[in-house]
């Protein structure tokens, strides 16, 4: 069965910092891969998705992730963290033949001025 | 105006009441999810549904079920709600296309006392 591991439940940085969230995934064929940002009392907006092509992803906000096919990854980074960023982060897999959309627990990110 | 819409937005309710939730969008999506979201597990697939007369069970259907009245609506019912039913409810739509995004409503807060 497919999963997704985000490690660690709360990241915090400070503003300015890089901001790196992982998340990798267990899959026996190359899967479609998202990030989703949660800002308090809203829904999911889509960050970035990998479906085929150049691994490395650019989304919106100056979000970024790389999928490695051999670390089974696809982790995302910030090169500086603005206090706007804080919010939770969604990784979500979903096979090609599959309506699935496999989400991990989510990662708090906590900027700190 | 927002393409994907529930109501309500927070709900108090108490142990054995019937609740109906429901979600619009018009995005002219056939495809539509019901999830709900708790703290440290992610978001879990309730129901979805591929048109109007195509609804299926998600990974954790148990004391739900759904009506999808229109390709824009969908609605998910809690026939008789308990307390772990408390929760964070999201309505999502997508196309079919490979590797398309989800959509999401900004939730429904409920809580089952």
């Amino acid at each position: 069965a497919q999963s997704v591991t985000q490690l660690g439940s709360h990241v915090s940085v400070s503003e300015g910092a890089l901001v790196l969230l992982r998340c990798n995934y267990s899959s026996s064929v190359p899967p479609y891969l998202f990030w989703y940002v949660q800002y308090p009392n809203q829904g999911l907006q889509l960050l970035l998705k990998y479906t085929t092509g150049a691994t490395l992803v650019k989304g919106i906000n100056g979000f970024e992730a790389e999928f490695k096919k051999s670390e089974t990854s696809f982790h995302l980074t910030k090169p500086s963290a603005h206090m706007s960023d804080a919010a939770e982060y969604f990784c979500a897999v979903r096979m090609d033949s599959s309506y699935k959309l496999i989400f991990g627990s989510g990662t708090r990110l906590l900027v700190r001025p | 105006d927002a393409d994907v819409t529930q109501t309500p937005r927070n709900r108090i309710t108490k142990t054995g009441k019937r609740i109906m939730l429901e979600c619009s969008q018009t995005k002219g999506h056939d495809r539509m999810y019901w999830y709900r979201q708790d703290p440290g597990l992610g978001l879990r697939l309730i129901y979805y549904s591929f048109d109007v007369k195509d609804i299926n069970k998600g990974e954790i259907s148990d004391g739900y079920s759904v009506s999808r009245q229109a390709q824009a609506k969908f609605s998910l019912s809690l026939e008789s709600a308990i307390p772990n039913q408390t929760a964070l409810y999201f309505c999502a739509t997508s196309t079919g296309l490979a590797g398309a995004q989800q959509f999401f409503g900004p939730g429904t807060r409920l809580t089952v006392l």
